[in-house]
């Protein structure tokens, strides 16, 4: 069974600062690994995916890496924001299609002005 | 602009009531998904569907009902045989492998319940 782990739970930054978000997974056999933005309340909203056969993908001031062999991805976060205060989930897209997606509890990242 | 509605936002029931949660899209997407949400936890999947007239279980499918007669709504029904149905619920949706398998899920912005 595949568990996702994200470490820490929370964050604090002052604004300003580069950061780096974990996403752990037990199973390499993975399609995809999905990072995600969820304000309070609100939806997930797609950051940034990454398909297996790739190393990472870049959105802007974000940038995501996977390592399958380690079973573990990243995200960076370049010159935090206020804004970008949020919580942050990894989720991974294993074998048996569409439905075997599992979420990671997420970073709860405060960028403070 | 293409997205995922659901709603309402907030809903309230009293206890031993069915309710039902609505979702649409307009993404042409064929895959659809219902997850919930609770503090400390990771989403789980409660149904999916990926094609119009067909859905599958999740991992915690007992005490909701589901259907799937157009390939825009996938509306989820909580029973009153849902034991603890106080939750943020989630709906998502996917291209199909034919639509292009590495497709990333879209979510809506969830519907709040609460059952006293």
């Amino acid at each position: 069974k595949q568990e996702v782990t994200q470490i820490p739970a929370a964050l604090s930054v002052p604004e300003g600062e580069n950061l780096v978000l974990n996403c752990s997974f037990t199973d390499s056999a993975i399609y995809n690994l999905q990072w995600f933005r969820q304000d309070p309340g609100k939806g997930l909203t797609s950051l940034l995916l990454i398909q297996s056969s790739q190393r990472e993908q870049t959105s802007g001031r974000l940038n995501a890496s996977l390592d399958k062999s380690s079973g573990r991805s990243t995200l960076y976060i370049a010159a935090s924001q206020p804004g970008d205060s949020a919580t942050y989930l990894c989720a991974v897209q294993g074998s048996g299609g569409y439905q075997k997606v599992t979420f990671g509890t997420g970073t709860k990242l405060q960028v403070i002005p | 602009d293409g997205g995922i509605t659901q709603s309402p936002k907030y809903l309230f029931r009293k206890e031993g009531q069915n309710v039902t949660l609505s979702c649409e899209q307009n993404l042409n997407h064929d895959a659809m998904y219902w997850y919930r949400q609770d503090p400390g936890q990771g989403l789980r999947l409660i149904y999916y569907s990926q094609i119009v007239n067909d859905f599958q279980k999740g991992d915690i499918a007992e005490g909701y009902s589901v259907s799937r007669e157009k390939k825009e709504s996938f509306p989820l029904t909580v029973t009153s045989a849902q034991k603890n149905p106080t939750a943020f619920y989630l709906c998502a949706s996917s291209a199909s492998p034919l639509q292009g398998r590495n497709s990333p899920l879209h979510f809506g912005n969830g519907t709040r319940l609460t059952v006293t």
